[in-house]
C-alpha cells in the first residue's frame, strides 16, 4: 500500500517570503505521478504541481517548484514570493501508473498562513 | 471550460430525508469520481466511474447512491444519511482512468450536514 507523509501540521511564511512544504511517500512501484494540490477556505481543491516520476527534471509552475529525490521517495514544494491568497491548505498526493490503479492517495494536510 | 460545477453548495436535511448531489464536467472527461472529505481531513475516494460505469466501490455504505447518467454528469443519491455522514463531498474528473496522471479537477464540493 501506498502512503504519503507530510511532517508539517502548520507552517507559516511572511508575505514575499519563501516557504518549503515537506512530503515522502512510500512505494514499491518504479512508475508513478505525484501532486501538489491547494484547498483554500472556497473549499475547491486546486492542482498546484504535477511531477511524472520517470522524468528527472524538477516541474515548476511559476513560483512554485518541486524538489523530487526519488531514491529519498521525497517531493517537496517550494513557494517564492508568497502572496496572501497562497493562504490555504496543501496537500501532497500520490498515484500508480499501473492499470487498476484508481486510488490518488493523499497526505494529511499542511496548513499555510501567509502573514502580512 | 476547465470547471466541475457541484450543486448544491450546502445542503441541510434530515436523517429521515431523500437528497441528490450533482455535479457536472464538460472538458470530455470519461472518468469521473466521488470524494468525501472530514473537517481537517484528506479526501477519501468513495466511487470511481469510467466511461459511465462504475470502476470503484470503496465500501461505501448502500445509503449512498452513485449514478452516471452520461459522461458529463454524476450524481449521488442520499438516504437515510447518519450525522456522521456530515462532510464536504467533491467531485473530481480526469480524462480518463489511465489520463490520471495528468491529475485530477475538483469541483468545490457540496457541504452536507445531516442533522
Amino acid at each position: 500500500a501506498q502512503t504519503v507523509t507530510q511532517s508539517q501540521p502548520e507552517m507559516s511564511v511572511q508575505e514575499a517570503e519563501t516557504v518549503t512544504l515537506s512530503c515522502t511517500y512510500d512505494t514499491s512501484e518504479n512508475n508513478y505521478y505525484l501532486f501538489w494540490y491547494k484547498q483554500p477556505p472556497s473549499r475547491q481543491m486546486i492542482l498546484v504541481i504535477r511531477q511524472e516520476a520517470y522524468k528527472q527534471q524538477n516541474a515548476t509552475e511559476n513560483r512554485f517548484s518541486v524538489n523530487f529525490q526519488k531514491a529519498a521517495k521525497s517531493f517537496s514544494l517550494k513557494i517564492s514570493d508568497s502572496q496572501l491568497g497562497d493562504t490555504a491548505m496543501y496537500f501532497c498526493a500520490f498515484i500508480n501508473s499501473g492499470a487498476g490503479s484508481y486510488q490518488l492517495t493523499f497526505g494529511k494536510g499542511t496548513k499555510l498562513s501567509v502573514i502580512p | 471550460d476547465t470547471e466541475v460545477t457541484q450543486t448544491p453548495k450546502h445542503l441541510v436535511m434530515g436523517m429521515t430525508n431523500k437528497k441528490s448531489l450533482k455535479c457536472e464536467q464538460h472538458m470530455g472527461h470519461r472518468a469521473m469520481y466521488w470524494y468525501k472529505q472530514k473537517a481537517k481531513k484528506p479526501p477519501e475516494l468513495m466511487f470511481v466511474y469510467s466511461y459511465e460505469k462504475l470502476s470503484i466501490n470503496e465500501s461505501v455504505p448502500s445509503r449512498f447512491s452513485p449514478e452516471c447518467p452520461n459522461s458529463s454528469l454524476l450524481n449521488l443519491h442520499l438516504h437515510a444519511l447518519q450525522p456522521e455522514d456530515s462532510a464536504l463531498y467533491l467531485c473530481a474528473s480526469s480524462q480518463d482512468i489511465r489520463g490520471r496522471g495528468y491529475g485530477y479537477t475538483f469541483g468545490s464540493g457540496t457541504r452536507l450536514t445531516v442533522v
